[in-house]
């Protein structure tokens, strides 16, 4: 199994651009999370999916989209990207809601807005 | 809110000795989880160990392990004949057992990490 990928590794976008960052997992895991972790700081979770078709925000959600058409795929959309979007996002997945929950994650993608 | 506090932004050991991480929580739920993550420069989040709340012995993974206090709301995590390898950041991470909690689900909980450094 490849776990989680993420593409792209690095992006520089210009203020107001917008990308969409791509997740995929091949695990049949049905939960997808998005994180973002600012220098110095934990992750904060900014969107997550319990399965195809269904999403909900996290704690910081502000300026991001989401969709889940398959339970391999969770794209994360930045739209008019913003130089607080400088971040190296994570995508996560996990098991259905039973124990222990383990996260699995991608290796991150650093994203800089200029 | 769930809140999850780790007090030493940086330390160091030298190779071969034991050093021990804090993390202290603050939840209302009586049932969760805690996990030690490792993120070394390549930036990929592996998980160390986990601890079951409802679980009193503490868990151990080879060289590592925690001591849970429960009720103290402390989750430390110690490891054992340090190596170079082992020099990264470390993030204590909290989510909740019950489903429905908070509307996020899949809300893992993160300090803001130890950066630990491994002296040869």
């Amino acid at each position: 199994n490849a776990g989680v990928t993420q593409t792209p590794k690095f992006r520089i976008l210009k203020i107001g651009q917008s990308m969409t960052l791509q997740c995929t997992q091949d695990m049949n895991h049905n939960y997808m999370y998005w994180y973002r972790q600012d220098p110095g700081m934990g992750l904060k979770l900014i969107y997550y999916s319990v399965g195809a078709g269904i999403t909900d925000k996290g704690e910081v959600p502000n300026g991001y989209n989401v969709s889940r058409s398959t339970t391999e795929d969770f794209p994360l959309r930045l739209e008019l990207a913003a130089p607080s979007q400088t971040s190296v996002y994570f995508c996560a997945s996990s098991y259905s809601a039973d124990t222990p929950r383990e996260q699995y994650f991608g290796p991150g993608t650093r994203l800089t807005v200029t | 809110a769930q809140t999850v506090t780790q007090s030493q932004p940086e330390m160091s050991v030298q190779e071969a000795e034991t050093v021990t991480l804090s993390c202290t929580y603050d939840t209302s739920e009586n049932n969760y989880y805690l996990f030690w993550y490792k993120q070394p420069p390549s930036r990929q989040m592996i998980l160390v160990i986990r601890q079951e709340a409802y679980k009193q012995q503490n868990a151990t993974e080879n060289r590592f392990s925690v001591n849970f206090q429960k009720a103290a709301k402390s989750f430390s995590l110690k490891i054992s004949d340090s190596q170079l390898g082992d020099t990264a950041m470390y993030f204590c991470a909290f989510i909740a057992s019950a489903l429905n909690y908070g509307g996020s689900q899949g809300n893992l909980i993160f300090g803001k990490g130890t950066k630990l450094s491994v002296k040869p």
